[in-house]
């Protein structure tokens, strides 16, 4: 089946431990992205990449890296200096690279705690 | 970033009964985009507006482009349970390669 997963659907870590989460999608899909998701806050973009190789800061990129070594894979690694890293991470791919027009098709996601 | 402003932020309603909600923005944007999220998974796009006064519809959902382009509203007519979950608008303009999401509306039916 065509999608996006990601994994685990859970994770716990202890403070001050980097973690690394997964995204894999076979969609063939150009342009993937990471989003943080807070309790009554809307998605807020972290990283995007719109071609291997390469990767944008988005809008809360500090403490967090990625990396676009292959088309269908875009992990993300929650750093130890992310200040606050429990929350709900999306992933998501598109085929474009405009938003408005390339619909961005979005995994499970995966719960990050932090203890 | 910036994001946008969704009302109500929550909404309990009963089976049957129609739902309305609202996005509004400081700034303009001229591509509205409404997403739905089920517990636990991730948002799955329902509607896309890309006009000023356009009004789309996808089965009983209806959104609007608000004339300002600076809001957008959604309807639901008569609810059902499988409408629950978080109902997020997201807006962008050409050339922009990021979108700026609402902060959701949880909308739950009582039985």
């Amino acid at each position: 089946d065509g999608g996006i997963t990601q994994s685990p659907k859970y994770l716990f870590r202890k403070e001050g431990q980097n973690v690394t989460l997964s995204c894999e999608q076979n969609l063939n899909h150009d342009a993937m992205y990471w989003y943080r998701q807070d309790p009554g806050q809307g998605l807020r973009l972290i990283y995007y990449s719109q071609i291997v190789n390469d990767f944008q800061k988005g809008d809360i990129a500090e403490g967090y890296s990625v990396s676009r070594e292959k088309k269908e894979s875009f992990p993300l690694t929650v750093t130890s200096a992310q200040k606050n890293p429990t929350a709900f991470y999306l992933c998501a791919s598109s085929s474009g690279t405009r938003p408005g027009t390339d619909t961005q098709y979005f995994g499970p996601g995966t719960r990050l705690t932090v203890l | 970033g910036q994001q946008l402003n969704q009302s109500p932020q929550s909404m309990f309603i009963q089976e049957g009964e129609d739902v309305s909600m609202n996005c509004t923005s400081s700034s303009i944007f001229n591509t509205w985009l409404w997403y739905k999220q089920e517990p636990g998974e991730g948002p799955v796009l329902l509607i896309a507006l890309y006009k000023a006064g356009e009004l789309t519809s996808n089965g009983r959902l209806t959104a609007q482009f608000g004339i300002t382009r600076k809001d957008s509203f959604l309807n639901i007519s008569a609810s059902i349970p499988s409408d629950v979950g978080i109902y997020f608008c997201a807006g962008t303009n050409f050339g922009n390669e990021k979108l700026t999401f609402g902060t959701g509306t949880r909308l739950t039916i009582i039985p």
